[in-house]
């Protein structure tokens, strides 16, 4: 079945430093989300990415959309410790509203 | 603006017994999907609505329903509990319409413990 891998599990960081989570799925995608979440708390809805090539951004936050559609970059520039939580990417299986999330990469920021 | 409300926030069963979870999508969304998500783990698709028809099901034990109703909320029954249906359940809701269309909001989650 379909699969979204991302790297890494865990990132640790000092505040101040940048941060990027990869997202790669075995299949392509129509299009991909990403979501935060914060420890004890619900997934949020950050960005949907749908074209091929696709680059998005949200002031200190990168997002893009790989030229195949099968992967995925978040990328967070000088990281505040606001930015902790746990990132994951999301795609739906073809055709359906299935949606497979990412493993999740959990973010730390050192003060 | 109004969110996705879920009921009971928390709820302790014993195995064997069963749980309905309810969920409360952003009014005039079409979509309701459920997850669930094990300690650490990513969220896991269950099944998804639209416009009150199962649209999809991912892994969802059989031991497990759901349905939506006429007023768009929607029911997860969860019978024959076991102890490895401990989790949290989210339910979320999306307008397939918009600048983000398919966008999902999620509901705070039902913490299911089961002893």
């Amino acid at each position: 079945g379909q699969q979204v891998m991302q790297i890494p599990q865990y990132q640790h960081v000092q505040e101040g430093e940048d941060f990027t989570t990869y997202c790669n799925s075995s299949t392509t995608l129509s299009n991909i989300q990403w979501y935060k979440q914060r420890p004890g708390g619900h997934p949020v809805f950050l960005i949907q990415l749908v074209k091929s090539g696709e680059v998005k951004k949200q002031k200190r936050l990168t997002f893009q959309f790989g030229e195949a559609k099968k992967n995925s970059s978040l990328h967070i520039t000088a990281t505040q410790t606001t930015d902790v939580g746990t990132y994951f990417c999301a795609g739906p299986t073809s055709g359906t509203y299935k949606y497979i999330f990412g493993t999740g990469t959990r973010l730390k920021v050192l003060a | 603006a109004a969110g996705v409300i879920q009921s009971p926030r928390h709820l302790i069963k014993e195995k064997r017994e069963t749980a309905t979870l309810k969920c409360y999508p952003i009014p005039r969304h079409d979509t309701v999907y459920w997850y669930q998500q094990g300690p650490g783990q990513d969220p896991q698709f269950l099944i998804s609505f639209y416009e009150k028809m199962q649209s999809d099901k991912g892994s969802i034990p059989d031991r497990f329903s759901a349905q939506q109703f006429s007023d768009y909320h929607s029911e997860l029954n969860m019978s024959s509990l076991e102890l490895g249906d401990s989790a949290l359940y989210f339910c979320a809701s999306s307008l397939g319409a918009g600048p983000d269309p398919y966008e999902q909001y999620f509901g705070p989650g039902t913490r299911l413990t089961v002893t």
